[in-house]
């Protein structure tokens, strides 16, 4: 059973660029979520989608976007990278929108840096 | 004031301890609590979960939670070096329109042989 799986693992930016970040979920999820995780920081929630809509949104800018596809894989765009934007991006799914009942599963991230 | 906040750390326990891993938090919306357990270059594992006050066991790991304090703990007994992770508090919201899981800093825990 695979569990979620994101790509790439690494990948290095310089400021101003775009960059695209991929997330497969875990068979049988339907909700996908991205978090940034600052070094030494906990993850910090950046939006969900379910039905490929963006359902929920945490504090980050519209430099920050998302998409989900029919298959329930999710890809995060970030335009105009800042330095501050390096950090891990961590993906997790769980199973139905909204429901906290439902864990969370996590991938390992993708850990992107900024020059 | 952030809305989980979680002992810093970090700890540093002899083989064979009882750790304790704690935090706090601020809205009493905040309906499911978790814990997940991260090893070094690698993303959040779920430990434990739980909804209500009181405790959970799950082999070496208990969950507790106390509602009227807003405080939850994880105690992990007989600890190993394979143990040696960052520990992450979660907390899901569901306030009104808004839901989602909120994490506390972390722990960084080191078991020495």
């Amino acid at each position: 059973d695979a569990g979620v799986t994101q790509s790439p693992t690494h990948l290095i930016k310089t400021r101003g660029q775009q960059v695209t970040l991929r997330c497969s979920p875990k068979s049988g999820h339907d909700t996908v979520s991205w978090y940034q995780q600052a070094l030494g920081q906990g993850p910090q929630f950046i939006f969900q989608y379910y039905e490929e809509e963006e359902r929920q949104r945490g504090n980050f800018p519209d430099r920050f976007s998302g998409h989900q596809f029919p298959n329930y894989s999710s890809e995060l765009n970030v335009n105009a990278l800042l330095l501050g934007d390096s950090a891990l991006y961590l993906c997790a799914s769980s199973l139905g929108m909204g429901q906290g009942n439902q864990p969370q599963h996590f991938g390992d991230g993708t850990r992107l840096s900024i020059l | 004031q952030k809305e989980v906040e979680q002992d810093p750390g970090p700890l540093s326990v002899p083989e064979g301890a009882i750790v304790s891993l704690n935090c706090t938090y601020s809205n009493s919306a905040f309906q499911y609590f978790m814990w997940y357990r991260q090893y070094s270059r690698k993303g959040p594992e779920l430990l434990m979960y739980t909804y209500s006050s009181g405790n959970k066991e799950d082999g070496r790991f208990t969950a507790q939670v106390d509602k009227s304090s807003k405080y939850i703990s994880l105690f992990i007994r007989d600890s190993q070096p394979s143990d040696s992770a960052t520990y992450l508090c979660a907390i899901w919201l569901s306030s009104g329109s808004a839901r989602q899981l909120t994490f506390g800093s972390g722990t960084q825990l080191t078991v020495l042989p």
